[in-house]
C-alpha cells in the first residue's frame, strides 16, 4: 500500500536535547512538507522542500532543522533552540510542488507524531 | 496577506445536516479543498473544487462556492455520529512561488447521538 508514514507516534523530549521525527513516504511524490498543530491553531508550517536536496522555511522555522537526502525521507529535527516544542507535528507529500492544480496535487498527509517535553 | 477563517465549533444531532463555513481572501485560489481530521490521526482529504464551479456533489457532500463572496461551505447530509471530526477549508493557488495550502484553523464538528 503507498502511504505516508510517520513515527514515533509519540516522542518525549528532555531539556537540552534534540530530537529527529521520521516522516517516509512510498508514493514517488517529489514534494515534502512538515506542519505544526496546535490546539485552536490550526495548520502552522515549518519547512518544505520540493526536490531532492533542496528545502525551503515556512512560516515557523525557528528552532527546526530538515534534511532531504533521499526522495523518500524528510526527516524533521527540533533542536534545544525551540523552547516550546509540545505539539502534533504532521507531515504530508504532493507529486509535486505545485500546489492548487487539482486533488492530484493535494497534500496527502501522515498520522502525525506527539511531541511531548519531560 | 492570504488568510482563511472558519468558525470553530458545530454542533448537530445526529441525522441532521452539518454545515461547515470557511472565507478566503486569496482570489487567486485555483482550488479549494476540506479536510478531515480525527483525533489523533493526521488530515484527510474529503473533496476538493475548481475555482471556477459552483458547487460539487460526492455522496453525502455537498461543496458550495460562492466566488464574489469569496465564500466555500460543506454540507455534510444525515450526519452520523462518525463525523464528528475537525474539519479544515484550505486554499491552493497554482503557480504559488512556495506551492503552499494555506489552512484554516478548523471547524470541531460534535454530532449528538
Amino acid at each position: 500500500d503507498g502511504g505516508i508514514t510517520q513515527s514515533p507516534k509519540y516522542l518525549f523530549r528532555k531539556e537540552g536535547q534534540n530530537v529527529t521525527l521520521s516522516c517516509e513516504q512510498n508514493l514517488n511524490h517529489d514534494a515534502m512538507y512538515w506542519y505544526r498543530q496546535d490546539p485552536g491553531q490550526g495548520l502552522r508550517l515549518i519547512y518544505y522542500s520540493q526536490i531532492v536536496n533542496d528545502f525551503q522555511k515556512g512560516d515557523i522555522a525557528e528552532g527546526y532543522s530538515v534534511s532531504r537526502e533521499k526522495k523518500e525521507s524528510f526527516p524533521l529535527t527540533v533542536t534545544s533552540a525551540q523552547k516550546n516544542p509540545t505539539a502534533f507535528y504532521l507531515c504530508a507529500s504532493s507529486i509535486s510542488g505545485l500546489i492548487g492544480r487539482g486533488r492530484e496535487e493535494t497534500q496527502y498527509f501522515g498520522p502525525g507524531t506527539r511531541l511531548l517535553v519531560l | 496577506g492570504e488568510d482563511v477563517e472558519q468558525s470553530l465549533f458545530l454542533s448537530v444531532r445526529e441525522g441532521d445536516s452539518s454545515v461547515i463555513n470557511c472565507t478566503y481572501t486569496d482570489s487567486s485560489s485555483t482550488y479549494l479543498y476540506w479536510y478531515k481530521q480525527e483525533p489523533g490521526a493526521g488530515l484527510q482529504l474529503l473533496t476538493y473544487i475548481f475555482s471556477n464551479m459552483d458547487m460539487k456533489q460526492d455522496q453525502r457532500l455537498t461543496v458550495l462556492l460562492n466566488k464574489k463572496d469569496k465564500h466555500l461551505s460543506l454540507r455534510i447530509a444525515d450526519t452520523q455520529t462518525g463525523d464528528s471530526a475537525i474539519y479544515f477549508c484550505a486554499e491552493g493557488n497554482y503557480g504559488g512561488s512556495q506551492g503552499n495550502l494555506i489552512f484554516g484553523k478548523g471547524t470541531k464538528l460534535s454530532v449528538k447521538p
